[in-house]
């Protein structure tokens, strides 16, 4: 069972598109991440948000902590090819030490 | 700055061998993690490590597996007797101190068991 829900768990777009991936759990978190991981290589982080309403903007991703602080979301404006690549949001708990989860990701394939 | 490395970057071997895993943390990084990945169940935590000291292994599968940090530069991950199951891309990462600090992550080891 994924304590972090994204979604969807696949998405190939036209160059140009928006689209929003969502990442959402029945937990607290008392911040959340998101990473995007290329073929061949490890996740590199994107943002951090950690609190209830937080909306951070990097160029064209815009994302969004829930107020609640259990779920977010990463939109992307005018998507392009360089966009490609595996979405992951990753979260941690006030009770979870350092430990964090991660959800099962959005592959994200832009079209030229 | 070099980032995590590790190696080997592939590894193919025969069920019932011992596998080992290697990782070098960015230099000043406290904390070390060890992650599996794999299609099926994603990006898991198997242990994490705080100056050295493990601190949480509830993700390590089974007993066939262990990790040692014997130093702040070096870390390893053994598989013994290594299964088929246990084939999957592995991702060491370090951070430092702080709850809204990034993980960086290794280029990852492929590591298949035939």
């Amino acid at each position: 069972t994924q304590l972090l829900e994204q979604s969807p768990q696949f998405l190939s777009i036209q160059e140009g598109e928006n689209l929003t991936v969502y990442c959402n759990s029945s937990s607290v978190f008392s911040s959340l991440q998101w990473y995007r991981q290329e073929p061949g290589e490890g996740p590199v982080l994107l943002v951090t948000v950690v609190t209830g309403g937080e909306v951070k903007k990097l160029k064209r991703l815009t994302f969004q902590f829930g107020d609640a602080r259990k779920d977010s979301s990463l939109h992307i404006t005018a998507a392009q090819p360089g966009d490609t690549g595996l979405y992951l949001c990753a979260g941690r708990r006030n009770t979870g030490g350092f430990k964090t989860i991660f959800g099962a990701g959005t592959r994200l394939f832009v079209k030229a | 700055d070099a980032g995590v490395i590790q190696s080997p970057r592939h590894e193919v071997t025969e069920m019932g061998q011992e596998v080992t895993l290697r990782c070098k943390p960015i230099s000043g990084h406290d904390y070390l993690f060890w992650y599996r990945q794999t299609m099926m169940r994603g990006l898991e935590l198997l242990i994490y490590f705080n100056n050295n000291v493990p601190i949480d292994d509830s993700g390590m599968p089974e007993d066939r597996f262990s990790a040692k940090m014997p130093n702040a530069s070096f870390s390893t991950l053994k598989i013994q007797p290594s299964e088929p199951r246990d084939s999957a891309v592995y991702f060491c990462a370090s951070s430092v101190q702080g709850n809204n600090q990034p993980q960086h992550f290794g280029d990852g080891t492929r590591l298949s068991i035939l």
